[in-house]
Parts: C-alpha cells; sequence; structure tokens
C-alpha cells in the first residue's frame, strides 16, 4: 500500500512552453501533498504544500505564478511548470500524506527544457 | 531555522565493510527523523523511521540511532553489498504546529560498495 505515481517520468521541452505533471495517491487518500526540486548533486528543497480544495502555500522564494499547483481531489495533485526556461530544468518530486502524517514519495519527474 | 547536516558526503568502501552514515541537526524539537535511499534518477526509499521518543529503529542489516538532545542519528549498514550503492538521506520533521509535515532534508551521502 501507499503508492504515489508521477506522470510523465520524464519530459522534454522547448523554452517558453508550458509543462503539466501529475501526482497520484494510488491507493489512499491524501489531504495533503508536497512538491520537491532537486538539482543534480543537491538534495530535496520543498517547494509548496498542497491542500486538496484550497490554494497551495508555496516556500520562500518560489514564483506561484510560475508554478501553478492544483489538488483537485484526494487523489491528485498537479504542478504546471509555466513560460518554463532551462533554468526550470530539474527533477521534480512529489509526496503525499496517508493519516499516519507520515509521507510517501513519488519517482519523481525529470524536466528538461531546451 | 533547523539545519541537517549530513557526514561524509561521498564515501567508498569495499563489500562486506559495515556502513556508518551520520546525520545532525541543530534543532531538537523534531517529531521524527527519517531516512531514505535514492538511487540515480529515482525518487525516494523509505528506510527507517524513528519517532522522537524512540531511540533507535531497525531493519535487516540497518540499524538507525537517534540521540534528540545531541542533535544527532546514525544509521549502520551490516556488511555491505554492492546492492547498497546509492545516495541516503536523512530528513527531520519539526514538532506540531511549526511546519506542519515539512520534512527538512541533508544534502545526502552518496555510497559506493565496490565488489
Amino acid at each position: 500500500g501507499a503508492v504515489v505515481s508521477q506522470h510523465p517520468s520524464w519530459v522534454i521541452c522547448k523554452s517558453g512552453t508550458s509543462v503539466k505533471i501529475e501526482c497520484r495517491s494510488l491507493d489512499f487518500q491524501a489531504t495533503t501533498m508536497f512538491w520537491y526540486r532537486q538539482f543534480p548533486k543537491q538534495s530535496l528543497m520543498l517547494m509548496a504544500t498542497s491542500n486538496e480544495g484550497s490554494k497551495a502555500t508555496y516556500e520562500q522564494g518560489v514564483e506561484k505564478d510560475k508554478f501553478l499547483i492544483n489538488h483537485a481531489s484526494l487523489t491528485l495533485s498537479t504542478l504546471t511548470v509555466t513560460s518554463a526556461h532551462p533554468e526550470d530544468s530539474s527533477f521534480y518530486i512529489c509526496s503525499a500524506v496517508m493519516y499516519s502524517y507520515e509521507q510517501y514519495f513519488g519517482p519523481g519527474t525529470r524536466l528538461t527544457v531546451t | 531555522k533547523q539545519e541537517v547536516t549530513q557526514i561524509p558526503a561521498a564515501l567508498s568502501v569495499p563489500e562486506g565493510e559495515n556502513l556508518v552514515l551520520n546525520c545532525s541537526f541543530t534543532d531538537s524539537a523534531i517529531y521524527n527523523l527519517q531516512w531514505f535511499r535514492q538511487d540515480p534518477g529515482k525518487g525516494l526509499t523509505s528506510l527507517l523511521l524513528i519517532q522522537s521518543s524512540q531511540r533507535e529503529q531497525t531493519s535487516g542489516r540497518l540499524n538507525a540511532s537517534l540521540d534528540k538532545s545531541s542533535g544527532r542519528s546514525t544509521l549502520y549498514i551490516a556488511a555491505s553489498q554492492p546492492g547498497d550503492s546509492a545516495t541516503y538521506l536523512c530528513a527531520v520533521r519539526p514538532v506540531w504546529p511549526d511546519s506542519w509535515g515539512k520534512l527538512q532534508f541533508g544534502a545526502g551521502t552518496q555510497v559506493v560498495v565496490t565488489p
């Protein structure tokens, strides 16, 4: 149990376009999901906290207009990178919280912006 | 502000040796501490979770200790195998209600076990 999926696992897009990444909790309902980004050889940095049915809370320094988060249901949260630029290239990982408050992580999405 | 540090940043050992990975944190007001494994280009796999009231947790060849008062945790991996090669991350979760649910990660220790 407690499986979290992400789609796509890898995406390449051109500079200026938008990309949507999905995070799903497959076998449990998640009232809260977290979005992280990870640069090569670095650790995970929390970007935002996503609560079902409400606006996401962004960490300091994260542009909310650039990284749009929608948590429309208890099993799905989406991250849309708008007007992507090469510096947005990174590894994006989501996690979902079950009732025990333990976070379960997705497999990640590799974004490359050319 | 909580800071999590992992030493060493990288470690290479021959197969069969025991691994000792260290994690330190500056604020002892934690709810729990978790150790993860990350393979290249992959997500995180949870290895062990230690509640703040616990001193250690064990799973197979893995043992993690927690000394909350001194702000330290150690992950021991016995009889290392090449399949243990990965990056190991520790993360702390603050107590309620501060930063509810948010994990603060260390930078990780990259481990290579040579055959």
